[in-house]
């Protein structure tokens, strides 16, 4: 079974700041989601990987296959990044598997 | 597009009763999962459609689940009779590339069984 870890659980961060999320997980995949669930719930897909990196905005997301792991990075922090990030694995052709997130405050 | 659409948004329920969440997945889109959340499990997929067809039922977790995919456009998810335990948010996904590519959530249902 593969089990997906996230740390930390809970970052607080002060405007401007870099911030990393990271993500580990236990057996090969064939592909890493990063998800971004805002207070109000809803759920948006920011990245999905398979190697190397991705960059949109200020969201870089990079990939570490022999590692199992992966990074979420943040660059100069705003407020409105406030909210849960999700890191999800997919196995083979078997659906997502999610971790339980880390929850964000960018405070001004 | 409006996305994917699920009702009613938010749902208490007393123990017992029926409950039916309903989801509309985005036209062409022929996939379509059903997730729970809880703040101690986190997302979990209960179950997925492919064309219609449940694919993987494995993550239901009783027999007082059920879920339906009537037609394309159209999505059920009943809990029968509703449990406080099943007290979460239910997320309704669909895509249109496979279990490859990512995927458009709805806004979830917010349901509560007291």
């Amino acid at each position: 079974k593969n089990e997906v870890e996230q740390s930390p659980q809970n970052l607080t961060a002060q405007e401007g700041e870099f911030i990393t999320i990271n993500c580990s997980y236990s057996v090969g995949i064939s592909a890493l989601h990063w998800l971004q669930q805002h207070p109000g719930g809803g759920i948006v897909s920011l990245f999905m990987l398979s190697s190397g990196k991705k960059k949109h905005g200020r969201l870089i997301a990079t990939i570490n296959i022999q590692e199992k792991h992966s990074s979420l990075h943040i660059t100069a922090s705003h407020p409105r990044d406030s909210a849960v990030y999700i890191c999800a694995v997919r196995v083979g052709n078997t659906p997502l598997v999610f971790g339980k997130g880390t929850r964000l405050s960018v405070i001004a | 597009d409006a996305g994917v659409i699920q009702s009613p948004r938010h749902e208490v329920t007393e123990m017992g009763q029926e409950v039916t969440l309903r989801c509309k997945p985005i036209s062409g889109h022929d996939y379509l999962f059903w997730y729970r959340q809880t703040m101690m499990r986190g997302l979990e997929l209960l179950i997925y459609f492919n064309n219609n067809v449940p694919i993987d039922d494995s993550g239901m977790p009783e027999d007082r689940f059920s879920a339906k995919m009537p037609n394309a456009s159209f999505s059920t998810l009943k809990i029968q009779p509703s449990e406080p335990r099943d007290s979460a948010v239910y997320f309704c996904a669909s895509n249109a590339l496979g279990l490859n590519y990512g995927y458009t959530f709805g806004s979830g249902t917010r349901l509560t069984v007291v």
